[in-house]
This record gives structure tokens, sequence and C-alpha cells, in this order.
């Protein structure tokens, strides 16, 4: 069972290129998440998806598009890569909250993303 | 609007002290509460979370954490701090639609 796995760790990326991050959840949990972290500023929540095919923008949408064509996958992509998305990108996933109690958030490991 | 503070920014405690972290939090309702510790280079680990029920919660690796509603406070506590310990805390309050608010979050540095 891994988990929340991210692709890549790292990345580097010039002004003005595209790239897709990826995460992948093995726990069959219904909804998903992408983070963003940075310094002073806690966790900020980019967008998120309550289920196969849906998303949403969170709090600092702007700049990125995300997919969710399987239930195990959610894809963050930055169309024009900006000095300003240099961040540590985090990936999350927790169930469908049937009851109380049974909501909690699992993390991936992060991606560290550097634009020059 | 929601919203949660943390109001310590860095915290440095000897090892074999006690601990505690604050939280405060702002919500029309008595949100879900979560605590997170993050070990350097590391994803969010979940610690403890309060939903309803006894207002002091036990988590892991020896963390508690009490509510107390008149106060809109959930902090955290630890009664003899490991140097393991070392990482960065966040509190996490939820008030519904899927989301999570986390606070900016406490690095807490532990000195022999």
């Amino acid at each position: 069972n891994a988990g929340v796995t991210q692709t890549p760790k790292f990345r580097v990326l010039k002004t003005g290129q595209s790239m897709t991050l990826l995460c992948a959840q093995d726990m069959n949990h219904e909804y998903m998440y992408w983070y963003r972290q940075d310094p002073g500023m806690g966790l900020r929540l980019i967008h998120y998806s309550v289920g196969e095919g849906t998303t949403a923008k969170g709090e600092v949408p702007d700049g990125y598009n995300v997919s969710r064509l399987k239930k195990q996958n959610f894809l963050l992509g930055l169309e024009s890569a900006a000095p300003s998305q240099t961040s540590v990108y985090f990936c999350a996933s927790s169930k469908l909250q049937v009851e109380r109690g049974t909501y909690e958030q699992y993390f991936g490991p992060g991606t560290r993303l550097t634009v020059t | 609007a929601q919203s949660v503070t943390q109001p310590d920014i860095h915290i440095t405690v000897s090892e074999g002290a006690s601990l505690e972290l604050r939280c405060n939090y702002s919500y029309g309702a008595t949100p879900y509460l979560f605590w997170y510790v993050q070990s350097p280079g590391q994803g969010l680990q979940l610690l403890l979370k309060y939903f309803s029920g006894d207002t002091l919660v036990q988590g892991i690796k020896g963390f508690e954490a009490e509510f107390k509603r008149s106060q809109s406070s959930f902090n955290l506590r630890k009664p003899s701090v490991h140097w393991s310990d070392a990482a960065e805390y966040f509190c996490a309050p939820w008030g519904g639609y899927q989301k999570v608010t986390f606070g900016t979050g406490t690095k807490l540095q532990v000195i022999p």
C-alpha cells in the first residue's frame, strides 16, 4: 500500500515552460487535493476534486489547471510557468465522509518546483 | 470569514521539557479540528483530530490536544519533548465542503 505518491520529486523550469505534476493514490479515496506550500504561509489549496471527472477551484487556482480522469490520479498542470509558482506542491487525498470521524487527509511527499 | 491562527512562528524547547503549541480559530460553528506534523523534506502526517465528545484527545507520538470552545482554541501539548519532535506543526480546522484550512505553522526546535 503506497498511499499517496507524487511525480516528480524535483523539477526546475524556465519561465514560460509547461509541466504536469502527477498524484496517485491507492486507497480508493474519493477526494483529492493540490496544495502549495510557501514559507510563512502554511498550505494553500489550489484545486480539489470530489470524484472522478470533477474538479473545483480552491484558494489560489490562477495559473494552474487540473484533471481527474481516473479516480486514483489527480494531475496538476502549469501551462506557462512563472517565478511566482516556485513552491513545494503537495497532493492529498481523503475518504468520502460518510459519518463523523472518518475525515482526514493523507499527504504525498511533495514536489519541489523552481521556476527561473 | 473562517480563519485559523498559530501565533507562534518558531518555538525552541529543551529536550525533556514540556511543550504547548497554540491554535485559535474563527468559524461560524465548531469545526472539526486537526493537528498535522511535517518533518523536514516530508509531507504532512496526522497527529490527532477532534470531532466531538471528550475535549482532550490523544494522538500519536505522545501528543495530546485540548479543545476549548469558550476560547476557540485547540492547543497541542506534549509533557516531555524528544529531539525527534523537531518539525513544523500545523493546526487545521475543517468547516465543511471537503476543504481544510491550514494555519501558517509553528516550527519547533529542540535543543539538548
